[in-house]
């Protein structure tokens, strides 16, 4: 079974400060790991993915993950926050790829403020 | 990135009628779709996965008779939800895999039983 842990249900940063969300996960094999943005009433938009190659991965809007296997994490970085960054971000799991059953963390609420 | 639409956006019905959701790839076909369900604050629930041209799998808890899925096309799945009461009030997000294994997401129903 799988897991991940989001620490942080909510997190506010300045604008053009760094953006730090952090992720854990749990999992039996070598997982496949993700992270989401959800704008209100809206669908997920996948940021940035990690598929078992290099372990620093670089998404769209500037965003970046870096896989620590050694810590089972998965943080979220944005080295300077906008206000169009403000949104739900979600990390997911999954054990086969990311097209099968992702299992997903609770959420971080970002915040930026002027 | 490919799109996934999701027909219609918002609906209120009555208690104890049928709504039917529309998950469309709109420029990909699809042999794998997935229902997922968002409660307010909350994170993603695999409700199911769907299968062109077979039964659906349904999560553990996932009542397959309230909540039918058909995927008749390799384009479009849909959730209906049976004799609906205002506890499946709730957001209804629906994902397609494409041919590179990735998942993408429809923009959501809003689904509200008064």
């Amino acid at each position: 079974a799988q897991s991940v842990t989001q620490l942080g249900s909510h997190v506010s940063v300045s604008e053009g400060a760094l953006v730090l969300l952090r992720c854990n996960y749990s999992s039996s094999v070598p997982p496949y790991l993700f992270w989401y943005v959800q704008y209100p009433n809206q669908g997920l938009q996948l940021l940035l993915k990690y598929t078992s190659a290099a372990t620093l991965v670089k998404g769209i809007n500037g965003f970046e993950a870096e896989f620590k296997k050694s810590e089972t994490s998965f943080h979220l970085t944005k080295p300077s926050a906008h206000m169009s960054d403000a949104a739900e971000y979600f990390c997911a799991v999954s054990l086969t790829g990311g097209g099968n059953k992702l299992t997903f963390g609770t959420g971080t609420q970002l915040k930026v403020e002027l | 990135g490919a799109v996934v639409s999701q027909h219609p956006s918002r609906v209120i019905c009555k208690s104890g009628t049928s709504v039917k959701i529309e998950c469309r790839s709109l420029d990909f076909q699809a042999t794998t779709m997935f229902w997922y369900r968002q409660f307010p604050k909350q994170s993603l629930m695999l409700m199911a996965t769907s299968n062109e041209g077979s039964k659906a799998t349904y999560e553990q808890g996932v009542e397959k008779d309230k909540f039918l899925i058909n995927h008749a096309s390799l384009t479009l799945s849909t959730l209906t939800v049976t004799s609906a009461h205002p506890e499946d009030s709730s957001f209804y997000i629906c994902s397609a895999r494409d041919p590179t294994d990735t998942q993408y997401f429809g923009p959501g129903t809003r689904l509200t039983v008064l």
